[in-house]
């Protein structure tokens, strides 16, 4: 398993702002995730972040909204670029770990744009 | 693209029933994931299934991954109020990445 913390818990930021949540894994993982939570929803995948190259995105999201950094085997940071109000959502990053890529959600970051 | 698909949406239980939901894929997968997530919480890994026909039980908890592969359960024996939370399945297609269904929100009255 994996202990995985996020900051911040939480922010209030203003439109047309950025904010970047940071990512800290207590043991190196070869994977790590980003998502996006509606209250009451499911998961969305944001981006797959990968140690030392470009993350990989998923359909509908991109690198100019969403840049995210992973410059080692513990830390990733992922900013919300230009925020608008429907970007307010909790924001989750995990680390995969095993051969299939358990997953180990961090506490997530609620974001709120106004 | 691949699409998971959960039932029911909700289910509220006297403490004691059984409860169970159900994961369906409109794809063969190579594995499944369970996760729970309390209200206020972030999800929780609960068990990855692989092969065809697989069974593992969790104390109370029983998971079975489908012989085709496309479909997965979860049951619990004699719930608790503990148990309350939504309960997720995530399926993978070959190497892609795992793609979350929409959840089963349970809630447990004493």
């Amino acid at each position: 398993s994996a202990v995985i913390s996020q900051k911040p818990s939480r922010d209030i930021c203003q439109r047309g702002t950025s904010l970047t949540i940071q990512c800290q894994v207590d043991s190196q993982v070869t994977m790590m995730f980003w998502y996006r939570q509606q209250p009451g929803q499911s998961l969305t995948l944001i981006a797959t972040a990968n140690q030392g190259s470009e993350a990989t995105y998923e359909s509908g999201f991109v690198i100019d909204k969403f840049p995210i950094s992973r410059p080692n085997l513990t830390f990733s940071t992922l900013t919300v670029s230009n925020m608008s109000p429907e970007d307010s959502s909790i924001y989750l990053c995990s680390a995969g770990t095993g051969g299939g890529y358990e997953q180990y959600f961090g506490p997530g970051t609620r974001l709120t744009v106004t | 693209g691949q699409q998971v698909m959960q039932i029911p949406q909700y289910q509220h239980v006297q403490e004691g029933e059984d409860f169970t939901t159900y994961c369906n894929s409109s794809t063969t997968l190579s594995n499944i994931q369970w996760y729970k997530q309390r209200p206020g919480g972030h999800p929780v890994f609960l068990i990855q299934l692989v092969k065809s026909g697989e069974v593992k039980k969790q104390k109370r908890l029983t998971f079975q991954f489908g012989e085709a592969k496309k479909n997965s359960s979860l049951h619990i024996t004699a719930t608790q109020t503990t148990d309350v939370g939504t309960y997720f399945c995530a399926g993978r297609q070959g190497g892609q990445n795992f793609v979350f269904g929409p959840g089963t929100r349970l809630s447990v009255l004493p």
